[in-house]
């Protein structure tokens, strides 16, 4: 069966480390974004790409990075400059084309910093 | 910019009628969804309207109106798994058709 996978589903992250979400789809999708979701808040925009070896910034970019070496996989590094990492992560994925596709979601990961 | 504005909590009865509204103002309007969210999942799609009007699939129907901003989601015969958050997620032409997310209202469905 498609669909998007996220590893891993909890993460600890200790002060000062760098750690990496990973997020791999098997849709064939050409776009895919990352959201971080607080408590009470909304999805809110890390960055997205929308093709291979090319990502733009999201709302909130700074603090993390992203790569798209290959179609299918979108990790997201979050590194020691994001001040408040706690959260949870969701990756999502989607045809350029959306229509009324939308997008598909990835069942996410929670990050805490211990 | 993007604002979209949804109530922050509901509660409503089980086998009621719930309406939730979801209002919002985009430069380049490009279609409105909702999505359902239960705790610590993955939000899962309910609907989608780009032109004006209802769309109804099964107990939920989602209506749009374009010159008011305005949509709202109607769940009917409430069940108790209903309980869970809705998102109202705006699509713009302007923001490389991205979604942009209201905060979402979390629904209490009580017996």
């Amino acid at each position: 069966d498609g669909g998007i996978t996220q590893s891993p589903k909890y993460l600890f992250r200790k002060e000062g480390q760098n750690v990496t979400l990973s997020c791999e789809q098997n849709l064939n999708h050409d776009a895919m974004y990352w959201y971080r979701q607080d408590p009470g808040q909304g999805l809110r925009l890390i960055y997205y790409s929308q093709i291979v070896n090319d990502f733009q910034k999201g709302d909130i970019a700074e603090g993390y990075s992203v790569s798209r070496e290959k179609k299918e996989s979108f990790p997201l590094t979050v590194t020691s400059a994001q001040k408040n990492p706690t959260a949870f992560y969701l990756c999502a994925s989607t045809t350029i084309r959306q229509g009324s596709y939308g997008y598909t979601f990835g069942s996410g990961t929670r990050l805490t910093v211990v | 910019g993007q604002n979209i504005d949804q109530p922050t909590e509901m509660t409503a009865t089980e086998g009621a009628i719930v309406q939730i509204n979801c209002t919002y103002q985009t430069s380049g309007f490009n279609g409105l969804f909702w999505y359902q969210q239960h705790a610590g999942e993955a939000p899962t799609f309910l609907s989608y309207n780009v032109l004006d009007g209802l769309e109804e699939k099964g107990r939920f129907s989602s209506f749009l109106s374009r010159s008011k901003g305005y949509s709202y989601l109607l769940l009917k015969e409430l069940q108790m798994k209903d309980s869970a958050s809705y998102l109202c997620a705006v699509r713009s032409q302007t923001g490389a058709n991205n979604l942009f997310f209201g905060t979402g209202t979390r629904l209490t469905v009580i017996p």
